[in-house]
């Protein structure tokens, strides 16, 4: 069975410009979280859906962050126009139940220069 | 808001030896489950082990045991023989039931195993 895939792995950036992520969940987890890890801190929440609804926006950092899900499926998280804190790992996990064991990608390393 | 605390950025073990690594939260709430997580070098974040915060009996995985205390909010691992490829980043997390289910890491904790 196929994990959570994330594309790209490591994607570099000029400040101003835009960039997507994708995530591919384990097929069937309808839970579907995104995460950011900036160097040396914590693993932060940004959002959380269930299917393709948004259950939860609370830690998305501002309107330049957008989620989707399509469908169910695959999510894409687009960060437009790129800032330079906006660097760090993103985390994309999947679960099938809402206590359940989460299921991690390796993450996209977003560099903005 | 529920916070979760690592305070060793950083630690070493023999091979073969015990770690305990340290994690502590805050939350008002009764019930919630707490989770170690470990990311290998270039690798993947793996569940290690899970306790549900209505069990008093620690949870035991093989070589991995935790000490939960409720009432001091501390959630520590035990790792007991050490293996090489025990090395990796710990996360300690904490999962929120009330509303909505939103898991809240740690800073994580860099552990090396020595041979």
């Amino acid at each position: 069975e196929a994990g959570v895939t994330q594309f790209p792995s490591h994607s570099v950036i000029e400040k101003g410009q835009t960039v997507t992520l994708r995530c591919d969940p384990i097929s069937g987890h309808d839970n579907l979280y995104w995460y950011r890890r900036v160097m040396g801190k914590e693993i932060k929440f940004l959002l959380h859906f269930v299917k393709e609804s948004k259950q939860d926006e609370s830690g998305m950092p501002n309107n330049r962050f957008l989620a989707e899900r399509t469908g169910g499926t695959y999510s894409t998280l687009k960060v437009q126009p790129a800032e330079l804190e906006d660097s760090g790992v993103y985390f994309c996990a999947s679960s099938q139940l809402f206590t359940g064991e989460l299921f991690f990608g390796e993450g996209s390393r977003l560099t903005v220069l | 808001a529920q916070t979760v605390t690592q305070s060793q950025p950083e630690m070493s073990v023999q091979e073969a030896e015990t770690v305990t690594l340290s994690c502590t939260y805050d939350t008002s709430e009764n019930n919630y489950y707490l989770f170690w997580y470990k990311q290998p070098p270039s690798r993947q974040m793996i569940l290690v082990i899970r306790q549900e915060a209505y069990k008093q009996q620690n949870a035991t995985e093989n070589r991995f045991s935790v000490n939960f205390q409720k009432a001091a909010k501390s959630f520590s691992l035990k790792i007991s023989d050490s293996q090489l490829g025990d090395t990796a980043m710990y996360f300690c997390a904490f999962l929120t039931t009330s509303g909505t289910y939103k898991y809240i890491f740690g800073t994580g904790t860099r552990l090396k195993v020595l041979a």
